[in-house]
């Protein structure tokens, strides 16, 4: 069965700091994996996507299919990038994502 | 410019009412999802649509249910409102087919219901 686990729900950095909010996994086929973002009193959209291997306002997420990881990491953190994240795995049969629980980044001045 | 919008905003409703939760996209997708958020769970699917009279279940559809007779719109009803219920909902949107290709999801703003 797919799952996408993210295993912190907070996670607080200095600005200037890097950042890596874990992700990892479990799906049978090929996977397509994503980092959505929500900042506050914004609408969730999206931050990244694998297939693109973009960087988007300084993040960088790589796929490790050996490991079942997708990682978002910045090497400088800003205060503008506190938000809640989320990494969603897309169904390749279905189209349809489904969404890890969560974190919530807190970058301080 | 196209839009994902949602309403009403806010809700506040008492147990036992039936509710129905509004979305309205322009993008033409084909594709249609409703979501709750709640703090600890994250987002979990609710129903999800691949076009018109097209509707599918999602992880947490008991007590929802949706209906798709244009490809604008999906509204979701909730037929008997309960406190468990109490949620932000969200309505997404997305281009393509059901299993074909990359198709990002367009949030809609949420709306906030509260249950008492």
């Amino acid at each position: 069965a797919q799952r996408v686990t993210q295993p912190e729900k907070l996670l607080s950095v200095f600005k200037g700091a890097p950042v890596e909010l874990k992700c990892n996994y479990s799906y049978s086929g090929s996977p397509e994996l994503f980092w959505y973002v929500q900042y506050s009193r914004q609408r969730l959209q999206l931050l990244l996507r694998h297939i693109s291997r973009e960087s988007i306002k300084g993040f960088t997420a790589d796929l490790n299919k050996g490991e079942t990881s997708f990682h978002l990491k910045k090497p400088f953190a800003q205060e503008e990038d506190s938000a809640m994240y989320y990494c969603a795995l897309k169904s390749s049969t279905l189209g349809r994502l489904y969404f890890g629980r969560g974190t919530q980044l807190t970058v301080w001045p | 410019d196209a839009e994902i919008t949602q309403s009403p905003r806010h809700k506040i409703t008492e147990t036992g009412r039936q509710v129905t939760l509004a979305c309205h996209q322009t993008w033409n997708h084909n594709n249609m999802f409703w979501y709750r958020q709640d703090l600890g769970h994250g987002l979990r699917l609710i129903h999800y649509s691949y076009g018109v009279q097209d509707t599918n279940k999602g992880e947490v559809s008991d007590g929802y249910s949706v209906s798709r007779s244009n490809t604008e719109d999906l509204p979701l009803t909730l037929e008997s409102a309960a406190s468990s219920q109490t949620s932000v909902y969200f309505c997404a949107s997305s281009d393509g087919g059901a299993s074909g290709g990359y198709n990002e999801q367009f949030f809609g703003p949420g709306t906030r219901l509260t249950v008492l």
